[in-house]
C-alpha cells in the first residue's frame, strides 16, 4: 500500500541530545513537509522540500535541520538547539491533485517526542 | 503563524444531529482545504476548495467559502459517532510546487450516541 512511514512513534530524549525522525514514502510525491502540533495547537511547518537537494525553511526552523538525498526520504533532526522540543511531530507529502496550485497533503501517523 | 482560526474551539452534538464549524483567515489564499484528525494520529483530507468557488459538497460534508469576509465553513449533516475527530481548516500559499500550507487551531468535535 502507498503512504508515509515514520519512525520511531515514541522517542525520549534527554536534554542536550540531537535525535532524528524518519520520514520515508512511496507515492512518488515530489514535495515533502515537516510539521510540529503542540498540544490542543494547529500545526506549524519547520521546513518544506519541494524536490531532491532542495529544502527551505518553514515558520519555526530553528533548532532544527533536514535532508532530502532521496525523493522517497525527508528525516528531521531536532537538535540540542530546539528549547522546547517536545511535541507531536508529523510528516506529509504532497502532489497537486486538482491542476496547478492545489497540492493536498498527505499525512504520515506521527512521532512523539519527549525530553526527560 | 496561524493563518486560520476556527470556531468553535470544541463541539459536543448527538448522533444524527448536523455540525458546523466555521474557519477565518487574514490574507488572500489560493484555495482553502479542511482536515481531520483521530486523536493521536496524523491528518486527513477532507475536502478542498478554491478561491473562485463559494460551495462544494462531498458526501455529507458541505464546505462554503466566502473570500470578501475571509471565512469559510464545514457542515457536516448526519453525523456519526465515528465523526469524532478534530477538524483543522488550512489555508494554501501556492509556491509554485509545493503548497505552504498554514493550519488553524482546529474544532474538536464530539458525536455521542
Amino acid at each position: 500500500d502507498g503512504g508515509i512511514t515514520q519512525s520511531p512513534k515514541y522517542l525520549f530524549r534527554k536534554e542536550g541530545q540531537n535525535v532524528t525522525l524518519s520520514c520515508e514514502q512511496n507515492l512518488n510525491h515530489d514535495a515533502m513537509y515537516w510539521y510540529r502540533q503542540d498540544p490542543g495547537q494547529g500545526l506549524r511547518l519547520i521546513y518544506y522540500s519541494q524536490i531532491v537537494n532542495d529544502f527551505q525553511k518553514g515558520d519555526i526552523a530553528e533548532g532544527y535541520s533536514v535532508s532530502r538525498e532521496k525523493k522517497e526520504s525527508f528525516p528531521l533532526t531536532v537538535t540540542s538547539a530546539q528549547k522546547n522540543p517536545t511535541a507531536f511531530y508529523l510528516c506529509a507529502s504532497s502532489i497537486p491533485v486538482a491542476g496547478p496550485g492545489a497540492n493536498v497533503l498527505t499525512f504520515g501517523a506521527g512521532s512523539r517526542l519527549t525530553v526527560l | 503563524s496561524q493563518q486560520g482560526e476556527e470556531d468553535p474551539q470544541a463541539l459536543s452534538i448527538q448522533e444524527g444531529e448536523n455540525a458546523t464549524m466555521n474557519c477565518s483567515y487574514k490574507t488572500s489564499i489560493n484555495n482553502l482545504q479542511w482536515y481531520r484528525q483521530n486523536s493521536g494520529r496524523g491528518l486527513v483530507h477532507l475536502i478542498l476548495i478554491r478561491s473562485n468557488e463559494r460551495e462544494k459538497h462531498s458526501g455529507r460534508l458541505r464546505v462554503t467559502l466566502d473570500t470578501s469576509k475571509k471565512s469559510s465553513s464545514l457542515l457536516i449533516t448526519a453525523s456519526r459517532a465515528a465523526d469524532t475527530a478534530s477538524y483543522f481548516c488550512a489555508t494554501d500559499a501556492y509556491t509554485g510546487t509545493a503548497s505552504k500550507l498554514t493550519f488553524g487551531t482546529g474544532t474538536r468535535l464530539q458525536v455521542t450516541l
